[in-house]
């Protein structure tokens, strides 16, 4: 999992609750990226960032939030407003911004279950 | 719009006898290509790309895989298999040029690999 960090492994969460996954990676990369995995669906974009406080939305970034203070670190707020948060989350980084042929290194992921 | 299909939920095979999970993709321009697989409850890990230059492409554990420009496929084989490379594995692609940088990732396809 390279030197990306995601906290905590498990989470859970009651229903009207915002809660904040963490991201963090001394790989000096300038991009990271947030994905939500279920089960046959593959990996789905949530946000990205390309620098230091600058994000963009993916392709479900509603109910969803994030920050990007940091070159080091790209929290993820899943908030109330998500219908169906349950899932695995998972962080990414890369080298470059608009770069295609980087590689993505990605965390060990963040498994949030709504009670 | 940049596309990547899986074709096969699920793929099996003896230990010991080749393997191949399928990749094809859909795009406007020419692609850059990545596997990567996933073990249970983890992050991705990088298996090889191909970016430009020779279509067989080599890398970790003893995969490859060879791009087809003709077929617009990505096919991810290994001669011979191993009980250990059971996993998730993810084919992504990017365009060179006229494209989101941001990877397309295929919906998985789960390789079992009988003892």
């Amino acid at each position: 999992d390279g030197g990306i960090t995601q906290s905590p492994k498990y989470l859970f969460r009651k229903e009207g609750q915002n809660v904040t996954l963490s991201c963090e990676q001394n790989l000096n990369h300038d991009a990271m990226y947030w994905y939500r995995q279920d089960p046959g669906q593959g990996l789905r974009l949530i946000y990205y960032s390309q620098i230091v406080n600058d994000f963009q939305k993916g392709d479900i970034a509603e109910g969803y939030s994030v920050s990007r203070e940091k070159k080091e670190s790209f929290p993820l707020t899943v908030t109330s407003a998500q219908k169906n948060p349950t899932a695995f989350y998972l962080c990414a980084s890369s080298i470059g911004r608009n770069t295609n042929t980087d590689t993505q290194y990605f965390g060990p992921g963040t498994r949030l279950t709504v009670l | 719009a940049q596309s990547v299909a899986q074709p096969e939920d699920q793929v099996n095979v003896a230990e010991g006898n080749p393997l191949t999970v399928k990749c094809t993709y859909s795009v406007s321009g020419n692609p850059y290509l990545f596997w990567y697989v996933q073990y249970p409850n983890r992050g991705l890990q990088f298996l090889l790309k191909y970016i430009t230059g020779d279509n067989l492409v080599k890398g970790s554990y003893g995969f490859e895989a060879e791009f087809n420009k003709s077929q617009t496929s990505f096919h991810l084989k290994k001669p011979s298999a191993l009980v250990s490379d059971s996993a998730l594995y993810f084919c992504a692609v990017r365009f060179s040029s006229g494209g989101s940088y941001i990877p397309t990732f295929g919906r998985g396809t789960s390789l079992i690999v009988h003892p």
